[in-house]
């Protein structure tokens, strides 16, 4: 059973605070690690997908980093906005090259 | 493109009755895939397609789920008899090639399934 852990289970922020959470997946046999966003009553939306040690990754006000060696990503959200609040899930593929997903980061941004 | 399509969107049934869901995954991708989210366990896979061959059935719960994939364009999960335990919200998602896995999945609405 692969071990995709997410921290924190959840975070209050004020609008326009920065933020980061983690995930943590086997730096073992890595293929790619996948963050989605997935707010309240919709479908899991595609982030980012992350290859190589060292990636970066940017959409707006949202980035992402990988390190393969030591096994986690990290997720920053800069000035936080009410419309940021979701969970945020990342998923690490392996040999077996199918997507095993993290618990998520419930994200609530307070205007 | 109309993206993931899943039908019903709602299901409310009896335990011991047959449900079948139901995906149309976007069109020329050549994956899909069947989660299951609920609260103890998240988002897990049950199965995943390639080319409409069941590739990786092992997170199937139990042999009362079973699923189908006739064609490119149409995918089944059915469930019979169905249990109150089986009540969870399920994706259907879709992907053009997972090689090495590094293709985005687009998710469907998901069914949000509720057994009495």
């Amino acid at each position: 059973i692969l071990n995709v852990e997410q921290s924190p289970q959840s975070l209050h922020v004020q609008e326009g605070d920065s933020t980061n959470f983690t995930c943590s997946f086997p730096s073992s046999n890595f293929y790619a690690l996948h963050w989605y966003r997935w707010e309240t009553a919709k479908s899991p939306e595609a982030l980012f997908v992350m290859t190589l040690n060292g990636d970066e990754k940017k959409k707006g006000r949202i980035s992402a980093t990988l390190n393969t060696k030591e096994g986690y990503s990290y997720l920053y959200i800069k000035g936080s906005q009410p419309e940021d609040s979701a969970t945020y899930l990342c998923a690490f593929s392996g040999s077996a090259r199918q997507l095993t997903f993290g618990s998520g980061t419930q994200l609530t941004v307070l205007p | 493109d109309a993206g993931v399509i899943q039908s019903p969107r709602h299901e409310v049934t009896e335990m011991g009755q047959e449900v079948t869901l139901r995906c149309k995954p976007i069109s020329g991708h050549d994956y899909l895939f069947w989660y299951r989210q609920t609260m103890m366990r998240g988002l897990e896979l049950l199965i995943y397609f390639n080319n409409n061959v069941p590739i990786d059935d092992s997170g199937m719960p139990e042999d009362r789920f079973s699923a189908k994939m006739p064609n490119a364009s149409f995918s089944t999960l059915k469930i019979q008899p169905s249990e109150p335990r089986d009540s969870a919200v399920y994706f259907c998602a879709s992907s053009l090639d997972t090689s090495g896995a590094t293709d985005t999945q687009y998710f469907g609405p998901g069914t949000r399934l509720t057994v009495l």
